[in-house]
């Protein structure tokens, strides 16, 4: 079926180090998926970061970027250098599109806690 | 001020009883969304709502019965519950026909059935 599988959590660095969060998913029903990485700060809802519709594409935001790879049905979340205000729990997941999905698929989301 | 609201923040039941979540999104979106993650789990969609209609059900149970009395509340009743309904439930909006596909989130119900 339809499913994402992320980095399991809880995943620690330290200030100014970099990271990447795995993504890869499984789409048996639509070709071409659109991705996303929501985030969840303490306390708050899921916000989108960023999303990518394109295989090949690269999107980024807020110092994350994430690339479309269709070959290896990946989505790897990387940030060169993290701040101690990246401390939440990210989501990678498949989305909705007008010829696809019309709901999200998620993963169980990735915890990050970013040491000063 | 937060765009989508949903309470109580904390809700602690006793197995078999019955209680409502409550989800209001001051977004202006015509589409809204349940979304439940259990310890260990996926985030994982449950229903959608469009112009107060249901469009997708991906829940089994008919013990878990959305509620929409206005175009910007999508309210969650669950009825005898189990200790297995214990989750953290999300309702989310969208403005369909848009191409977005962006939903937004509220900060979730957290549900602790004894």
């Amino acid at each position: 079926g339809d499913s994402v599988t992320q980095t399991e959590g809880p995943v620690t660095v330290s200030e100014s180090e970099s990271l990447i969060i795995n993504c890869t998913y499984s789409a048996t029903s639509i070709a071409y998926p659109n991705l996303f990485w929501y985030v969840r700060y303490p306390g708050e809802g899921l916000q989108l970061l960023l999303k990518v519709i394109t295989a090949g594409q690269k999107g980024s935001s807020r110092g994350f970027e994430a690339t479309y790879n269709k070959e290896t049905t990946s989505f790897h979340l990387q940030k060169a250098s993290v701040q101690e205000s990246d401390s939440a729990v990210y989501y990678c997941a498949l989305g909705p599109s007008n010829t696809g999905y019309q709901n999200f698929y998620f993963g169980k989301g990735t915890s990050l806690t970013v040491i000063p | 001020d937060p765009k989508i609201i949903q309470k109580p923040k904390y809700l602690v039941a006793v197995t078999g009883s019955e209680k409502i979540l409550i989800c209001e999104q001051y977004l202006g979106h015509n589409a809204m969304y349940w979304y439940r993650q259990s310890a260990k789990k996926p985030l994982e969609f449950m229903f959608s709502y469009s112009y107060q209609k249901l469009m997708d059900n991906q829940t089994a149970s008919s013990r878990f019965q959305p509620q929409s009395s206005k175009k910007n509340h999508l309210d969650l009743q669950i009825t005898a519950l189990k200790p297995d309904d214990s989750a953290t439930y999300f309702c989310a909006s969208s403005q369909e026909g848009t191409g977005g596909y962006e939903q937004y989130f509220g900060p979730g119900t957290r549900l602790t059935v004894l």
